[in-house]
């Protein structure tokens, strides 16, 4: 499933550097969140999740942030290497378990 | 383990003509989406399948398009008479009822309506 998109926001960021990863989400009874990668020709791949009743979490190199105040979500990659350009998607869900309502998504780039 | 498998991975077809693309869910998962994506755009929600209950069509965006799912567990989306504006991806994923909320998606069907 490539990602492709005329109007695709674009992130460049060098090599070794973090990279932030911002979205908004519409629904204010939403109360599960994820993070897709997703590459050229594949499927979106699973970064991390997070639930309404947490406003951070922390996986490997990724950290997500959840502000429900102003229905804000973000991405943080530490030390970003060649292998994270992607597209990057957010979703959201309420109750779990439901259709994912998929965000845009964001085409990161890294320069090595 | 086997990831959720998608087949044929490409389907050309010409306007007018039916398809079916299939998707195979990792064994044990009782939910199963579909999803396409255009050009463009993100991923848009099609249909959901949850064990034994009726499908969530909300997402079918015309009656030309169906799904099914046999035995709760292989899914076939079918699109009759195919429309130019019907290419995209297809994006299948499935999930566990209960526990972790993560979709694990299979690769696509791109489908080229000529």
């Amino acid at each position: 499933g490539e990602s492709v998109g005329l109007h695709l926001p674009t992130l460049s960021v060098q090599e070794g550097d973090n990279s932030i990863i911002n979205c908004a989400y519409s629904n204010s009874a939403s109360d599960y969140f994820i993070w897709y990668k997703q590459e050229s020709g594949k499927g979106p791949q699973f970064i991390i999740d997070i639930r309404s009743n947490m406003d951070k979490r922390q996986g490997q190199r990724v950290t997500v942030l959840l502000n429900k105040t102003v229905k804000h979500l973000s991405l943080q990659i530490a030390a970003t290497q060649p292998g994270d350009s992607a597209v990057y998607f957010c979703a959201e869900s309420h109750s779990g378990n439901t259709p994912l309502v998929f965000g845009k998504g964001t085409r990161l780039s890294v320069i090595a | 383990g086997a990831g959720v498998s998608q087949s044929p991975s490409n389907k050309v077809t010409e306007k007018g003509k039916d398809v079916e693309l299939r998707c195979d869910p990792i064994s044990g998962h009782t939910a199963l989406y579909w999803y396409r994506q255009s050009l463009g755009q993100g991923l848009e929600f099609l249909i959901y399948f949850q064990g034994n209950s009726a499908p969530d069509k909300s997402g079918l965006p015309s009656d030309r398009f169906s799904a099914e799912r046999t035995g709760g567990s292989v899914s076939t989306l079918t699109i009759q008479r195919t429309q130019q504006e019907d290419s995209a991806v297809y994006l299948c994923a499935s999930s566990f009822w209960t526990g972790s909320y993560e979709q694990y998606f299979g690769p696509g069907t791109r489908l080229t309506v000529t």
